[in-house]
């Protein structure tokens, strides 16, 4: 059974604090992102990962970093975080069909984040 | 930017009939995605629909591609309350400044009643 795992289901931090937030697939996938989703803006970008060690931005990087040190890894990193960081993290991946693009993506359950 | 935009925002029907969910994007695309999202959960992925493909079926489900248009459908026939959730499309843009993304849209809240 393929899996994406996201290390908190719920999480909660204070203003300021440096949060780390893990997701680990056991496909071998080459593609990995992050996105967040917030209600009545459905699911915005953040980063993703074509290979090992290399990232590229999406729509909202500011305010976060990614690091992918290892292909089954990919960490998403709040610098400082804010309150308007609340949300609803996704991690996905997703393989890469020659000629063809990308393949069916496979979603963490999610991790909600709570800034105070 | 984002690629995908689902239409309607919301769908209420009962039980037994036939919803249909659009999608419009706007650039050249690999293939376009759709996933379901029970509340507060993953997505799941539903079916992927090649840029020359123009029609899909998986069990209740069709999906319609009109490249031309840049426009996607999503039909589940004989809805059942267990159909309740979110449906999102997603892009895989071919070329440009979105290569190698994975757009999504802001969903189509989908409300099956008995």
């Amino acid at each position: 059974d393929v899996k994406v795992t996201q290390s908190s289901r719920y999480l909660v931090k204070r203003t300021g604090e440096k949060v780390f937030l893990e997701c680990v697939q056991d496909m071998d996938h080459e593609n990995m992102f992050w996105y967040r989703q917030d209600p009545g803006l459905g699911l915005r970008l953040i980063y993703f990962s074509y290979d090992v060690k290399m990232k590229e931005k999406g729509d909202i990087p500011e305010g976060y970093s990614v690091s992918r040190e290892k292909k089954e890894r990919f960490s998403l990193i709040l610098e400082s975080a804010s309150t308007n960081q609340t949300s609803m993290y996704l991690c996905a991946s997703s393989s890469k069909i020659w000629g063809q693009g990308l393949g069916e993506a496979f979603f963490g359950q999610g991790t909600r984040l709570t800034v105070v | 930017s984002q690629q995908g935009e689902e239409d309607p925002q919301a769908l209420s029907i009962q039980e037994g009939e036939n919803a249909t969910m659009n999608c419009s994007y706007k650039t050249s695309i690999n293939n376009l995605q759709w996933y379901r999202q029970n509340s507060g959960r993953g997505l799941v992925h539903l079916i992927l629909i090649r840029s020359n493909e123009r029609e899909k079926h998986s069990g209740r489900l069709r999906v319609t591609l009109d490249t031309s248009k840049k426009s996607s459908s999503l039909l589940i026939t004989a809805s059942r309350a267990a159909d309740t959730a979110s449906y999102f499309c997603a892009t895989d843009a071919r070329r440009g400044s979105t290569l190698g993304r994975l757009y999504f849209g802001r969903g189509t809240q989908l409300t099956v009643w008995p």
